[in-house]
């Protein structure tokens, strides 16, 4: 089975600013996806990144943007210039074979005006 | 509608009592998940059905859980015998890849609360 780890239960940014938000994961799959999520007070998750197992080049989506380590299974968020509006719970998530996805405990992210 | 769509919002209930909550998953989406999120935790895993049927039903934690998406669109989990320990945020999420590759849409979920 797979387990997802975050390490970090809160952590803090000031505007502008970049945090990185760790997440490490095991499993004894080749070919699979990971996944960050961010879960604001309205409880709808929505989709931050993917990563593809297979793809060395590190996945990035404007001001979001992973450290993805396969050998080490380290994936990691970097949000640069943080926003308010990035205050969130971000879960880290793993995609293999059994289809669903396996998430980690998350980090409540707050970004400080 | 335009994304996943969860009734009721909020739903309390006494212990011992049945509650049915309702997915309606973006249209088109084969596969379809139920995740139970308790309070400062990450979601965990209930059942996935593709199409109509049931997947892989290995996370619900006992015979009072049950779910069913008889015509491959709408899905209803249904508790039975309601226990305080069941107090949770239920979500729903619906995707177009029935691989585990691709995006999962979720909906706000439906929290129920046990007294």
């Amino acid at each position: 089975a797979q387990t997802v780890t975050q390490s970090q239960p809160e952590m803090s940014v000031q505007e502008a600013e970049t945090v990185t938000l760790s997440c490490t994961y095991d499993t004894s799959e080749n070919n699979y996806y990971l996944f960050w999520y961010k879960q604001p007070p309205s409880r709808q998750m929505i989709l931050v990144i993917r990563q593809e197992a297979y793809k060395q080049q590190n996945a990035t989506e404007n001001r979001f943007s992973v450290n993805f380590q396969k050998a080490a299974k380290s994936f990691s968020l970097k949000i640069s210039d943080s926003q308010l509006g990035d205050t969130a719970m971000y879960f880290c998530a793993f995609g293999g074979s059994a289809r669903q996805l396996t998430f980690g405990s998350g980090t409540q992210l707050t970004v400080l005006p | 509608g335009a994304g996943v769509s969860q009734t009721p919002s909020n739903k309390v209930t006494e212990k011992g009592k049945y509650v049915e909550l309702r997915c309606d998953p973006i249209s088109g989406h084969t596969a379809l998940y139920w995740y139970r999120q308790s309070l400062g935790q990450g979601p965990e895993f209930l059942i996935y059905f593709q199409g109509t049927g049931a997947a892989d039903d290995s996370g619900l934690p006992n015979d009072r859980f049950f779910a069913v998406r008889p015509e491959g669109s709408v899905s209803t989990l249904k508790i039975q015998r309601t226990e305080r320990g069941d107090s949770a945020v239920y979500l729903c999420a619906s995707s177009s890849s029935s691989m585990g590759t691709g995006e999962l849409f979720f909906g706000e979920g439906s929290r129920l609360t046990v007294l």
